[in-house]
């Protein structure tokens, strides 16, 4: 059962190219999301899908694109790289469990550097 | 705006010590709040509190939640080198939306 599944783990761009993290869910959940971290600032939500066909911003949306390609996959897009989306980033989905409320199973991360 | 604010951000202590991280919460219909460890690696589940479980321990850890005063804390009795790590406390309110705080670095000295 391979859970969350993020692809590149490590990426080294240079300002101004593009590329997509892609990430896939084997658990049949309906939400995903995509997290940046960085030294000292915890997890700061990019964007996420509640459920296929739909998108939502989160705190830190500006530079990104995502797509919900179907129930599975989620990608984040970076259209235009720049040195402050220097990161970690975690893919990561869930379900509403019994009590409403929804635990995460994150992916293994990708870290990506922009010289 | 939904906001998670964690205490200390930093913490050092010596085996055996018992520790104390502290998360206040502000969110719009609060449904439940989350622990996460975080080693060298992605996060992983510690615990989960609603409304209807406001407290809850395993083994050396606990935790509780005061949904009058809007905070938790994590405890963690008779630490050992093993629970050094990064914590984090998520909230989430009546999206599907986790607003995670910026964690505690727990250092555990032998």
């Amino acid at each position: 059962n391979a859970g969350v599944t993020q692809t590149p783990k490590f990426q080294v761009l240079k300002t101004g190219q593009s590329m997509t993290l892609q990430c896939a869910q084997d658990m049949n959940h309906n939400s995903m999301y995509w997290y940046r971290q960085d030294p000292g600032m915890g997890l700061r939500l990019i964007y996420y899908s509640a459920s296929e066909g739909t998108t939502d911003k989160g705190e830190v949306p500006n530079g990104y694109n995502v797509s919900r390609l179907n129930k599975r996959e989620f990608s984040l897009r970076l259209e235009s790289a720049a040195p402050s989306q220097t990161s970690v980033y975690f893919c990561a989905s869930s379900d509403r469990n019994p009590g409403g409320a929804n635990v995460l199973t994150f992916g293994a991360g990708s870290r990506l550097t922009v010289l | 705006e939904d906001k998670v604010v964690q205490s200390p951000l930093s913490l050092v202590v010596h085996e055996g010590d018992t520790v104390t991280l502290n998360c206040s919460y502000e969110v719009t219909n609060f449904r439940s709040l989350l622990w996460y460890k975080q080693e060298k690696k992605a996060p992983t589940f510690l615990f989960m509190l609603t409304s209807s479980g406001i407290e809850k321990k395993s083994g050396r850890l606990s935790s509780i939640l005061d949904k009058k005063e809007l905070f938790s804390i994590l405890n963690i009795t008779a630490t050992q080198t093993g629970d050094s790590a990064i914590y984090l406390c998520a909230s989430q309110g009546g999206s599907e939306k986790l607003v995670f705080g910026k964690g505690t670095k727990l250092t555990v000295n032998p």
